[in-house]
């Protein structure tokens, strides 16, 4: 069965700092790999996906992610971390069943920002 | 254009009782999912629905929750005789076509339900 992992329950960092979410997965196929952020009382927010082709993806807001399947890898990366920005941020890998691509999340990584 | 919507935003009931939770799906998508996020469990996959079917009910944790969508738009979880483990935010999410890999998923605010 797929997993996601993301070893970091908290990160602190500060404002103009880079910034990078550590994220491993488990699944036996291609896997398609997701980020998604959420702000308090907010639904989630698609920052970024990769399905196939250049393995450094760019998403929204500056943030990116590169996928190293040697590593069954997916960590985001922000080269300069607004306030704004501190949120919770989910990893999650789709798996297609059913003809629909059911998401499996990790357990999400609260980021704390400091001005 | 209007994003998923959910109803009622908060929703607090006794144990035992049943709930009912609404969904509104993005104009025009056909694939929609429901998804719990509990402190215990975190983000879990509860079913999806390709119009109204639901090829996938794999996440529904027991027979106490069902869920039906009609008119290939409008989602209703149930939740039966209600327990405090139950107590969680419910996440619902479209996207337009039929459940392509491509596709993202749009989600709404969430229900959060609370079981005394």
């Amino acid at each position: 069965a797929q997993s996601v992992t993301q070893p970091d329950i908290h990160i602190t960092v500060s404002e103009g700092a880079s910034l990078e979410l550590r994220c491993n997965y488990s699944y036996g196929a291609t896997p398609y790999l997701f980020w998604y952020v959420q702000s308090p009382g907010q639904g989630l927010q698609l920052l970024l996906k990769y399905f196939s082709g250049d393995t450094l993806v760019q998403g929204i807001k500056g943030f990116e992610a590169e996928f190293k399947r040697s590593q069954s890898s997916f960590n985001l990366r922000k080269p300069s971390v607004h306030w704004s920005d501190a949120a919770e941020y989910f990893c999650a890998v789709g798996t297609a069943q059913g003809g629909g691509n059911k998401l499996t999340f990790g357990t999400g990584t609260q980021l704390k920002v400091e001005l | 254009g209007a994003g998923v919507s959910q109803s009622p935003s908060n929703k607090v009931t006794e144990k035992g009782k049943d709930v009912e939770l609404r969904c509104d799906p993005i104009s025009g998508h056909t694939a929609l999912y429901w998804y719990r996020q509990s402190l215990g469990q975190g983000l879990e996959f509860l079913i999806y629905f390709q119009g109204n079917s639901a090829p996938d009910k794999s996440g529904l944790p027991s027979d106490r929750f069902s869920a039906e969508r009609t008119g290939g738009s409008v989602s209703t979880l149930t939740i039966q005789r209600t327990q405090q483990e139950d107590s969680a935010v419910y996440l619902c999410a479209s996207t337009l076509r039929r459940g392509r890999d491509t596709d993202t998923q749009y989600f709404g605010p969430g229900t959060r339900l609370t079981v005394l």
